[in-house]
């Protein structure tokens, strides 16, 4: 069975500053990605993220990057230059299978953000 | 393009009254998937549809909940004598099939309050 781990309590951080949001996973599938989602207040959930379990390099998007230790089944979230709207629910989830697959999603509890100003 | 759209955006009903919840995916993305969202359960898979595949119904949590999509576009997930422990948020995701990340897009959500 896979499992997403998400254990740290409410994050705090200063606006600019960077910060580091856990997620840890267990599967037994060598194939799988792992995605991370926002969901604000106003409850919609937002694709951040991706990285396959054969990628080589750790993913990028913009102020957003992954930091993947396959060894250590983690795939922390960094947030750079953290602005006032970052302040959200972070959920890291993990989809297990080859990629063009599909299937299901399963979520970690979730880490709530909030940007200090 | 336009995004997952979900109606109604907010359910309230009186246990034991049955419900419908309607999804409309990303136009082309073949895959559609529920999920349940719960402040006890946390976000929990209910089902998923691929094209003309059967469905996966492994997540749904009892025979009350049921799904179909009809001509490989639009959802109905239905719950049947609804009861308290179902109200929560439920969602919709679709997702294009072989390609690239399988990347899923969320809707805004159905808030299913019962009473």
């Amino acid at each position: 069975a896979q499992k997403i781990t998400q254990t740290q309590p409410g994050m705090f951080v200063q606006e600019k500053e960077a910060v580091t949001l856990d997620c840890t996973y267990d599967t037994s599938d060598p194939s799988y990605g792992l995605f991370w989602y926002k969901q604000p207040s106003s409850g919609e959930m937002i694709f951040l993220i991706y990285q396959g379990s054969y990628d080589q390099q750790n993913a990028t998007e913009g102020r957003y990057s992954l930091n993947f230790q396959k060894a250590r089944k983690s795939a922390n979230l960094v947030i750079s230059a953290s602005q006032l709207g970052d302040s959200a629910m972070y959920f890291c989830a993990m989809e297990v299978g080859l990629t063009g697959a599909n299937s299901k999603l399963t979520f970690g509890k979730g880490i709530t953000l909030s940007v200090r100003p | 393009g336009a995004g997952v759209s979900q109606s109604p955006s907010n359910k309230v009903t009186e246990k034991g009254k049955d419900v419908e919840l309607r999804c409309d995916p990303i136009s082309g993305h073949t895959a559609l998937y529920w999920y349940r969202q719960s402040l006890g359960q946390g976000l929990e898979f209910l089902i998923y549809f691929q094209g003309n595949s059967a469905p996966d119904k492994s997540g749904l949590p009892s025979d009350r909940f049921s799904a179909e999509r009809t001509g490989g576009s639009v959802s109905t997930l239905t719950i049947q004598r609804t009861q308290q422990e179902d109200s929560a948020v439920y969602l919709c995701a679709s997702s294009l099939f072989g390609q690239g990340t399988d990347t899923q897009y969320f809707g805004p959500g159905t808030r299913l309050t019962v009473l």
